[in-house]
């Protein structure tokens, strides 16, 4: 168990429709990051937050935003979803910002029909 | 920019037998290198890690890397695998600064058979 925690585990939903993913750090962590899994793109790299602030942006559509609260959970939120927005969407978090050793959860499984 | 290569998409060994993944990346600037292991269905869990020092660095489950500057490689080995060893292997980087994300090759599958 890496104490990132992500829900929910699996979410199915159709086109058009708005999704939130949820994601608590483990305890102390102060950065989180969210990555997008596709069989055609592989891993990659969507967004980082750092105590609260948005700290890097990668590949990450315009659809698509996120938000870490005071508490320090984080929320990914993906609009007018397309079916090629299924995926596995990964939360990790960090201590710090130096070094970077990034811990992740378990994932969420986002179907689009 | 940096990018990160797994030479391998598939690694098909029997069980006992040495296994070597390859891991190749590029960065004009100094990295921090990992290595992550997916099992079907779970999430990604920390192998290894480089940051600094010894260039031979061991990780969970017998694993060990050793990271070559020159050849700019960073290979996961283990001498002796395990059916339980069938996974998913990514290799990723990180570089020296505050905005440090990871960046990750495409994934190895070994597939460990008896």
């Amino acid at each position: 168990d890496s104490g990132v925690t992500q829900t929910p585990k699996h979410l199915i939903t159709a086109t058009g429709q708005r999704v939130t993913l949820r994601c608590s750090p483990r305890s102390g962590d102060l950065s989180v990051y969210w990555y997008q899994q596709s069989l055609d793109q592989g891993l990659q790299f969507l967004i980082q937050y750092y105590n609260g602030e948005e700290r890097a942006k990668g590949n990450i559509l315009e659809r698509f935003s996120a938000q870490q609260f005071p508490d320090l959970h984080s929320e990914l939120n993906l609009s007018s979803l397309e079916l090629g927005d299924s995926a596995l969407y990964f939360c990790a978090s960090s201590a710090g910002l130096e070094k970077n050793i990034q811990y992740f959860g378990a994932g969420t499984r986002l179907s689009v029909l | 920019a940096q990018s990160v290569t797994q030479l391998d998409s598939q690694v098909p060994v029997f069980e006992e037998a040495p296994v070597e993944l390859r891991c190749n990346y590029s960065s004009s600037v100094s990295v921090y290198l990992f290595w992550y292991v997916q099992y079907p269905n779970q999430g990604l869990q920390l192998l290894l890690k480089y940051l600094s020092g010894s260039t031979l660095v061991k990780g969970i489950n017998g694993f060990e890397a050793e990271f070559n500057k020159s050849q700019t490689s960073f290979h996961l080995r283990k001498p002796s695998v395990h059916i339980s060893d069938t996974a998913e292997y990514f290799c990723a980087v990180s570089t020296f600064s505050g905005y440090s994300t990871l960046t990750f090759g495409k994934g190895t599958m070994l597939l460990v058979s008896p």
